[in-house]
């Protein structure tokens, strides 16, 4: 099995900071990479598919990059509603999901 | 609109199993596949299972084999996930999710499963 791990598991900021969130797989997984929000007591969110595409809706603030074993998100100006957890998954052999990284506000 | 509704909260004993339903509605039911991924208290994500709703194929996670069934009944756009032999460890909220030829853009709500004796 492929495994994910995001860095760092939690990371405190400041509105208006920018913030970059790491993923690495234990194996090639092309750009087989997506990231998720999930907001507590919430379903997660699709924030960012196939490494880099943002899907309709998903403020151009948020973005993502990387390819093979390792990626990132980056928000480029954090906003309050920001503030959430983040996960990665790999969709290239089977389906795995990094730990999470919560983003809380300073 | 394009919506996963699931159904309610469970509670259930240990050794005992749950059936938790998944409707689709807002697209064509049978062009996607539906996940099952679940988050115990606290944690993170674990992706379970998928049901092509189209044929009826499915996979499961190694962690569930033999434990957990995904079938689907295309007539009502429904998915079911099914989980035996249930344990404390299995106490989360489950959710599905429509896969969409990368990623899920589409969830559920969550169902509670609580299992206590």
């Amino acid at each position: 099995d492929i495994q994910m791990t995001q860095s760092p598991s939690s990371l405190s900021a400041f509105v208006g900071d920018r913030v970059t969130i790491t993923c690495r797989a234990s194996q090639s997984v092309s750009n087989y990479l997506n990231w998720y929000q999930q907001k507590p007591g919430k379903a997660p969110k699709l924030l960012i598919f196939a490494e880099s595409t943002l899907p309709s809706g998903v403020p151009s603030r948020f973005s993502g990059s990387g390819s093979g074993t390792h990626f990132t998100l980056t928000i480029s100006s954090l906003q309050p509603e920001d503030f959430a957890t983040y996960y990665c998954q790999q969709s290239y052999s089977s389906y795995t999901f990094g730990q999470g990284t919560k983003l809380e506000i300073k | 609109q394009v919506q996963l509704v699931q159904s309610g909260a469970e509670v259930k004993k240990p050794g005992a199993s749950v059936k938790i339903s998944c409707k689709a509605s807002g697209y064509s039911f049978t062009t996607y596949s539906i996940h099952w991924v679940r988050q115990a208290p606290g944690q993170g994500l674990e992706w379970m299972g998928w049901v092509s709703a189209g044929n009826g194929d499915t996979k499961y996670s190694q962690n569930f084999q033999g434990r957990v069934t995904i079938t689907r009944a295309t007539s009502a756009t429904t998915v079911y996930m099914e989980l035996s032999s249930l344990r404390s460890e299995d106490t989360a909220v489950y959710y599905c999710a429509r896969h969409s030829q990368w990623a899920y853009d589409i969830w559920g709500q969550g169902t509670m499963v609580t299992v206590s004796s």
